[in-house]
């Protein structure tokens, strides 16, 4: 079974800085997404950047990327000039292609300080 | 447009009673699936659905049930209450199954439904 591990439960970064939140996943399969997601306070699930295992281009979004290392099994979000907005948990999620049973980490929360 | 909208999205249940659960997702979505989010267990998936069929089930017991109806909302139930049971119900749409090989298959997710059963 395909497991997401977060070792980093809480992180804090002061604003304008750069920080990294690191997620390693488990899987014997070789077609897969992997995802970022948000989790404010209002608790809703936001979309921060997602990548397929078959691009080995790692994945942009404005100030958020990845360092996507398939062999190593390794999937890292990089934040640069973190926002007050930015506060939040973060998940890493896995999604085995023809699979619809999205696996995610156990979050890691991260306080972005003024 | 409208995005993932769940209902109702606070409630407080007795042990033994049932609960359902509404979702309506982002238009023209035909998959919904519905995740269980706790302090303990972190984010578990409950099922999918597509097309008014269930093709995923997670691990959770026959207590826990859904259905999708021909406009794609979704419905989930839990019968028989326990105190394991308070949680987030999260529920996300996507214009196909999550799985499939589609860079344009966005998964959305609503803001939950929070569920504490006493």
């Amino acid at each position: 079974a395909q497991t997401v591990t977060q070792s980093q439960p809480e992180m804090s970064v002061q604003e304008a800085e750069t920080v990294t939140l690191s997620c390693t996943y488990d899987t014997s399969e070789n077609n897969y997404y992997l995802f970022w997601y948000k989790q404010p306070p209002s608790r809703q699930m936001i979309l921060v950047i997602r990548q397929e295992a078959y691009k080995q281009q790692n994945a942009t979004e404005n100030r958020f990327s990845v360092n996507f290392q398939k062999a190593a099994k390794s999937f890292s979000l990089k934040i640069s000039d973190s926002q007050l907005g930015d506060t939040a948990m973060y998940f890493c999620a896995f999604l085995q292609y023809n699979n619809n049973d999205m696996r995610f980490g156990a979050g890691t929360r991260l306080t972005v300080k003024p | 447009k409208a995005g993932v909208t769940q209902t109702p999205r606070y409630l407080i249940k007795t042990r033994g009673q049932q609960v359902t659960l509404s979702c309506s997702p982002i238009s023209g979505h035909r998959s919904v699936s519905w995740y269980q989010q706790t302090p303990g267990q972190g984010l578990q998936f409950l099922f999918e659905y597509f097309s008014e069929t269930q093709r995923n089930k997670g691990n959770f017991p026959g207590r826990f049930s859904g259905r999708q109806f021909s406009n794609s909302r979704s419905e989930m139930n839990v019968s028989t209450l326990e105190l394991g049971d308070s949680a987030l119900y999260l529920c996300a749409s996507s214009l196909r199954p999550p799985g499939s090989l589609s860079s344009g298959n966005t998964i959305y997710f609503g803001e939950g439904s929070w569920l504490t059963v006493v």
